[in-house]
């Protein structure tokens, strides 16, 4: 399976837009870039995925390079209920199971 | 209820115990997953149902790992003979359809601790 690669933490502050990135050097044709977020004591939630065009919904938009080796998690407003750990995860296009690595711990101060 | 539900939500056992962990899907979710997860560490997938047939046990550590959906709804995980390795959190996890990259649902996990 294709890797990815995510700083281990990112700090912003409250108010202000965070740019989540990720490296996917080795993607595949076939390989959606899925985002989910892990809350303190709670399971994964999903942000958000795409394949190649940028995606927008209500939590987050998802930028993703030309090339498709690496996108960028966009929250447009930190708040402190962001706080969590994100992570990005390639799902071939036949595959169901999630694979997560270690994600990046976002860190949001007043 | 509204989303995946997992009882309970804490177990404490003694080396050598068997535990049961039990997930309850969203209300007709056809795809169930459980994962484990290390303090620090990513989900790491154990196994994969799709309604009750048990498409992917490639994640199970060990034989003392079991889990069923005999009914395609409610899942249970149970850990024979438990060791302290055995301690982190369960996650279960569903989703709509079989169909591949589908969103996923988790519940809030059971947090095993094995003394």
């Amino acid at each position: 399976d294709a890797k990815t690669t995510q700083p281990n933490s990112m700090e912003s502050n409250e108010e202000e837009p965070v740019h989540l990135p990720c490296n996917h050097s080795t993607i595949s044709g076939t390989d959606y870039i899925h985002w989910y977020r892990q809350l303190p004591s709670q399971g994964p939630e999903y942000v958000i995925h795409g394949l190649t065009s940028n995606v927008n919904n209500r939590m987050a938009s998802l930028a993703i390079a030309e090339d498709r080796k690496s996108s960028t998690l966009i929250l447009h407003r930190a708040t402190l209920r962001d706080a969590a750990v994100y992570y990005c995860i390639l799902l071939p296009g036949t595959a169901s199971k999630l694979t997560f690595g270690t994600g990046t711990r976002l860190q949001v101060t007043l | 209820g509204a989303g995946v539900s997992q009882s309970p939500r804490y177990k404490v056992a003694k080396r050598g115990q068997d535990v049961a962990l039990r997930c309850d899907p969203i209300s007709g979710h056809v795809s169930l997953f459980w994962y484990q997860q290390a303090l620090g560490q990513g989900p790491e997938f154990l196994t994969y149902f799709q309604n009750e047939a048990q498409l992917d046990k490639s994640g199970l550590p060990s034989d003392r790992f079991f889990a069923e959906r005999p009914e395609g709804s409610v899942s249970t995980l149970k850990i024979q003979r438990t060791q302290q390795e055995d301690s982190a959190v369960y996650l279960c996890a569903s989703s709509l359809h079989r169909a591949p990259g589908e969103k996923l649902f988790f519940g809030s996990g059971t947090q095993l601790s094995v003394l």
